[in-house]
């Protein structure tokens, strides 16, 4: 199976910041890989597909790049509502894997 | 509205089975790929499970932890989908979610379609313990 190794898996960040996850696959997947937000409690919400692709109606401070092997999620400005747990997941192959997961916390 | 509402989680004993229940509505759920994905307390997502569409023959793919204990299946009449979970074992406890798995297109000049998670249930949770 295809591992997929986030980070860091965690960050504290304030409003306004700039921040970048990245997600490396153990092996070439093209760009086949989504990222994913979650709140506590909460279904996972799709953000970007495709690698960089945004999802409709998602703010376009959220953004992708990367293919092959590395990929990086970036959000330009960190609003309030954006403090969650960010997943990556692969759909190159089966089975499917996320990544661990980076927690987005206050400073 | 699109919406996928699971149901079914409860606690059961270890070696026990149980079925998980998800029915959409606002869309045709044999129009599409369908997944299950699950997430045991305080842990990050894990993938369970696809169904392909209709078109695609329902064929199925598993997580190889699960992978010849449960069976993901359907039932057209009723918009919905199903996850019968066998053999249960303690690692089994997690919160359950169905997604859709939507079609967005191609890559590499048409050569491989791109399936991404876009609708969520709120998840139902099972708990394994004797």
């Amino acid at each position: 199976a295809i591992q997929m190794t986030q980070s860091p898996s965690s960050l504290s960040a304030s409003v306004g910041d700039r921040i970048t996850i990245t997600c490396r696959a153990s092996q070439d997947i093209r760009n086949d890989l989504g990222w994913y937000q979650q709140k506590p409690g909460k279904a996972p919400k799709l953000l970007i597909y495709a690698a960089s692709t945004l999802q409709s109606g998602v703010p376009s401070r959220f953004s992708g790049s990367g293919s092959d092997t590395d990929f990086t999620l970036t959000i330009s400005s960190l609003q309030p509502e954006d403090f969650a747990t960010y997943y990556c997941l692969q759909e190159y192959n089966y089975p499917l894997t996320f990544g661990g997961g980076t927690k987005v916390e206050i400073k | 509205e699109v919406q996928l509402v699971e149901s079914g989680g409860n606690l059961v004993q270890p070696g026990g089975s149980l079925r998980l229940s998800c029915a959409a509505s606002g869309f045709t759920s044999s129009d599409h790929y369908m997944d299950w994905v699950r997430q045991a307390p305080g842990k990050g997502l894990e993938w369970v499970g696809r169904t392909r569409n209709k078109a695609n023959t329902y064929t199925s793919e598993y997580a190889a932890s699960v992978r010849g204990r449960f069976t993901i299946s359907r039932d057209d009449s009723k918009n919905s989908l199903y996850l019968q979970m066998n053999s249960l074992k303690i690692e089994d406890t997690a919160v359950y979610y169905c997604a859709r798995a939507y079609y967005y297109g191609s890559g590499g000049s048409g050569s491989y379609p791109y399936y991404y998670m876009d609708v969520w249930g709120k998840g139902t949770t099972v708990t394994v313990s004797s």
